[in-house]
């Protein structure tokens, strides 16, 4: 049971383009969610998050959104550049639930942007 | 500060073997996380040590267990390794409760052949 579905494995782009990576969840208690980046090799990297009370969260060139109706979210990087090529993780949490601190993560998109 | 650092970094086992997997807290975090990444997948969630005691526990067999030490440091043991154990395992801090704010260290690659 996939309750977290990143349906893109990969993405390319043209440097100084904007990145669009979607996220998809089906359960309705997740109510934060977050992004993570991946480097070969690194643990994966806290990159925004997002409270379900909010629809967008923006951190410098990073913004989240979240349409709650549709039970989708997306990441936006504008302008992207060579070195945000690296796997992106959606991942949700329930901070109500019995198990607070798990996070449960969709399955990476590939990002590459190419100079 | 120092970030959260997993031992070993690579690792090749046997079937039926058992292994211990380390992992050393970011300081000033009290809560360890383990996480099993298979290949192209995303990290899936074993389970969570506050205080020394599991708190809270993914879909996993019991084979897998684990520990917490007074200095927040973590184990993941696996017993009666199988074949599809083969992933990377991601040991990740945080403080108490909290499920943003978690730092991830580089994991430890385990082989079973």
């Amino acid at each position: 049971d996939q309750q977290v579905k990143q349906n893109s494995p990969s993405l390319s782009v043209q440097e100084g383009r904007i990145s669009i990576l979607n996220c998809d969840y089906t359960n309705s208690m997740f109510d934060y969610f977050l992004w993570y980046k991946k480097y070969p090799a690194e643990g994966p990297t806290f990159l925004i998050s997002i409270s379900s009370i909010k629809d967008k969260n923006e951190d410098g060139r990073f913004t989240v959104f979240l349409n709650k109706s549709a039970k989708h979210l997306s990441l936006h990087i504008v302008p992207s550049q060579p070195g945000d090529s690296a796997v992106y993780f959606c991942a949700a949490s329930d901070r109500g639930g019995t198990s607070y601190g798990k996070l449960t993560f969709g399955q990476g998109t590939i990002l590459t942007v190419h100079p | 500060e120092t970030g959260v650092t997993q031992s070993p970094t690579h690792l090749i086992k046997t079937r039926g073997q058992q292994v211990t997997l380390r992992c050393s807290s970011q300081s000033g975090h009290n809560t360890v996380s383990w996480y099993q990444q298979a290949l192209g997948q995303g990290p899936q969630f074993i389970f969570q040590y506050y205080r020394e005691e599991e708190n809270g526990r993914g879909n996993f067999p019991p084979r897998f267990s684990g520990l917490q030490f007074p200095n927040y440091s973590s184990e993941l043991n696996v017993n009666a390794l199988e074949l599809d154990d083969s992933a990377l395992y991601l040991c990740a801090s945080s403080l108490q409760g909290s499920s943003y704010g978690y730092t991830f260290g580089s994991g430890t690659r385990l082989t079973v052949v």
